[in-house]
């Protein structure tokens, strides 16, 4: 199957600093990728589809100017936590996604293995 | 908007079959998933079942969906302890042509040995 990778895996950062958050689609190029945000013992919310070469989507509630997106290749996303506070300590989640007719499920979602930020 | 809903906790034996609920929202949803997650980790893809079909048998996995009450069901046959883990449901919604996914609220399994 096909394989994305996180970077970094966990991140501790103090208040008011930014940090960045890699996604990377290893051997398959994602025309679409999303991101996500989990609370512990809570479910994936949405935050934003990032299609390449253009402006993300994002999710009602979610601050564009706090979490910015870049998919400005099809093999990587990035998003970065600006400003960041504690309330922004989460689990985040990409996944990554290719129309390919030969693939057995349309529009298949590949996740990462996720990055834990914590904001002291 | 509405929630995938899911009951929050299971506990089974090992060896007994588990069996975990999700009631979604969108009847247009073309595919539905379900997904497992092991701790620290991200989303596996476990298996999905196309709107248009009542069953889907993968291995120890079998897959009902009830079009009708918005009903999807996961059953584990022989469950094992490295089936511990917690479980989400997903629709798409819109017929997929969002390529979006929304999740359930999971259930996490607990296999005792």
């Amino acid at each position: 199957g096909a394989v994305v990778s996180q970077h970094p895996s966990r991140v501790i950062c103090k208040s008011g600093t930014s940090v960045k958050i890699e996604c990377r689609s290893l051997d398959f190029q994602a025309t679409t990728m999303f991101w996500y945000r989990q609370f512990p013992k809570q479910s994936l919310m949405l935050m934003a589809t990032s299609n390449e070469g253009s402006k993300a989507t994002y999710e009602q509630g979610v601050e564009k100017d706090k979490f910015l997106i870049n998919h400005a290749s099809l093999t990587l996303s990035t998003l970065t936590v600006t400003s960041a506070h504690p309330e922004d300590s989460s689990f985040y989640i990409c996944s990554a996604s290719h129309r390919n007719p030969e693939w057995d499920i349309h529009n298949e979602q590949f996740f990462g293995p996720g990055t834990r930020l914590t904001v002291l | 908007g509405e929630d995938v809903e899911q009951s929050l906790f299971l506990s089974v034996r090992e060896g007994d079959s588990s069996v975990i609920n999700c009631t979604y929202t969108d009847s247009s949803s073309t595919y539905l998933y379900w997904y497992k997650q092991e701790p620290g980790a991200g989303l596996q893809l476990l298996t999905y079942i196309f709107s248009n079909m009542d069953m889907k048998q993968d291995q120890r996995l079998t897959v009902l969906l009830n079009k009708k009450d918005k009903h999807l069901s996961l059953r584990i046959a022989d469950t094992q302890t490295g089936d511990s883990a917690i479980y989400f449901c997903a629709e798409s919604p819109g017929g997929g042509a969002t390529n979006k996914l929304i999740f359930g609220t999971g259930t996490l399994l607990a296999v005792q040995p």
